[in-house]
């Protein structure tokens, strides 16, 4: 079975502090994407990463950034985190046949 | 831009009816389609996926592919409370897409007793 395991279920961060979302898959995936999801508006694509040390930006990647340094785990930065940056945040991973895999999701309350 | 359209429901069905989820899409260039499941607060949890045109069948599950009429459907046999949940169609569009899909809405199902 695919593990897609995220840090973090709940997190509460001040606005201003720099917040690091950590996600890691076993499947030896070569995609990985961070989404977020709020009511009403569905799930949306902040980045993703088709290899190490590469990503590219998705349809929301304003205030955010990511890393890629192995290729098991992909990292969602919030540089200066904002109460709009309140949200469920989730990774997914996907393999050859583009099945995506999510983790649980890190519910993300930013005061 | 690829358009993945579901009526948002509510569904609301009896125990043991069929459900129907419907999904259309405007990428003719589709190839991939997905169904999610996603009980509240929880993340989307993968539960049929469909390449070509037809049914697939997995336990109380079909999926149904149309790439002419461009849509997709899911059946939920025996409908159970339990399956009472949003339903995500997404599809995936080829090409050099890195495997990223498109999601639907949802559609939020309730199975009563």
């Amino acid at each position: 079975d695919v593990k897609v395991t995220q840090s973090s279920r709940y997190l509460v961060k001040r606005t201003g502090e720099k917040v690091f979302l950590e996600c890691v898959q076993d499947m030896d995936h070569e995609n990985m994407f961070w989404y977020r999801q709020d009511p009403g508006l569905g799930l949306r694509l902040i980045y993703f990463s088709y290899d190490v040390k590469m990503k590219e930006k998705g349809d929301i990647p304003e205030g955010y950034s990511v890393s890629r340094e192995k290729k098991e785990r992909f990292s969602l930065i919030l540089e200066s985190a904002s109460t709009n940056q309140t949200s469920m945040y989730l990774c997914a991973s996907t393999g050859f046949s583009y099945e995506q895999y999510f983790g649980p999701g890190t519910r993300l309350t930013v005061t | 831009q690829k358009e993945v359209e579901q009526n948002s429901g509510p569904l609301s069905v009896p125990e043991g009816a069929i459900a129907s989820l419907n999904c259309t899409y405007s990428d003719r260039g589709s190839q991939s389609f997905f169904w999610y499941r996603q009980y509240s607060g929880k993340s989307p949890e993968l539960i049929m996926s469909i390449y070509s045109n037809g049914d697939k069948e997995d336990g109380r599950f079909t999926a149904q592919l149309n790439k002419a009429s461009q849509y997709v459907s899911l059946l939920i046999r025996d409908s159970q409370p339990s399956d009472s949940a949003t339903y995500l169609c997404a599809l995936e569009g080829g090409g050099t897409s890195y495997g990223k899909l498109t999601f639907g809405q949802g559609t939020i199902l309730t199975v009563h007793p």
